[in-house]
């Protein structure tokens, strides 16, 4: 159980362009997913908190503009990058909270990688 | 914001050695959680601790919830090939809010020689 999973696995995209990036929780309902970001060689670093039917919690220095997240439903979290530039390449993971265990876990999908030309 | 420092950032051991990283943070954590990335996947979960001074084990590896709550350790026993990749600590503080999201140490690189 508690398999999350992302798509695209990887983007190549052109400078200017939107990139969005699905997650889905395949086997439990979510009301909560988080979006990490995660640099080569580095750790992961929280982007914001996916709240479903509500707005975004953003991490200070987080563009809330610039990277849009949506969690229309229990099992579905996007996140578009707008106007994407190459310093937007990362390594992007997403997390969602299992309810029916402690609720407290975290498990993570495989990642998107994203390159901006 | 929260930092966790974690170490070593990488080790060089032999097939069959134990292993041990730890991280510390400057604050406290409800939870620590301790998950194993390898390239081009996302974290795995390994152990999570919920109570101060909890010790629990998962296999060949063990992990410890530190008394002041600042800390955990993974040791790794009998490394076998497959347990190469990096390692990350991360704590929760359940603060709420924007806060729910986990803090990650900057992760410790295994490798092992044969």
């Amino acid at each position: 159980g508690a398999v999350v999973s992302q798509h695209p696995s990887w983007v190549i995209c052109k400078s200017g362009t939107s990139v969005k990036i699905e997650c889905r929780s395949l086997d439990f309902q979510a009301t909560t997913m988080f979006w990490y970001r995660q640099f080569p060689k580095q750790s992961l670093m929280l982007m914001a908190t996916s709240n479903e039917g509500s707005k975004a919690t953003y991490e200070q220095g987080v563009e809330k503009d610039k990277f849009l997240i949506n969690h229309a439903s229990l099992t579905l979290s996007t996140l578009t990058v707008t106007s994407a530039h190459p310093e937007d390449s990362s390594f992007y993971i997403c997390s969602a909270r299992d309810p029916s265990g402690s609720g407290i876990e975290q498990f993570f999908g495989p990642g998107t990688r994203l390159t901006v030309l | 914001g929260q930092q966790l420092n974690q170490s070593p950032q990488s080790m060089f051991i032999q097939e069959g050695e134990d292993v041990s990283m730890n991280c510390t943070s400057s604050s406290i954590f409800n939870t620590w959680l301790w998950y194993k990335q390898e390239p081009g996947e996302g974290p795995v979960l390994l152990i999570a601790l919920y109570k101060a001074g909890e010790l629990t084990s998962n296999g060949r590896l063990t992990a410890q919830f530190g008394i002041t709550r600042k800390d955990s350790f993974l040791n790794i026993s009998a490394s076998i090939p497959s347990d190469v990749g990096i390692y990350f600590c991360a704590g929760r503080d359940h603060s709420g809010g924007g806060a729910d999201g986990l803090t990650f140490g900057k992760g410790t690189h295994l490798i092992i020689q044969p």
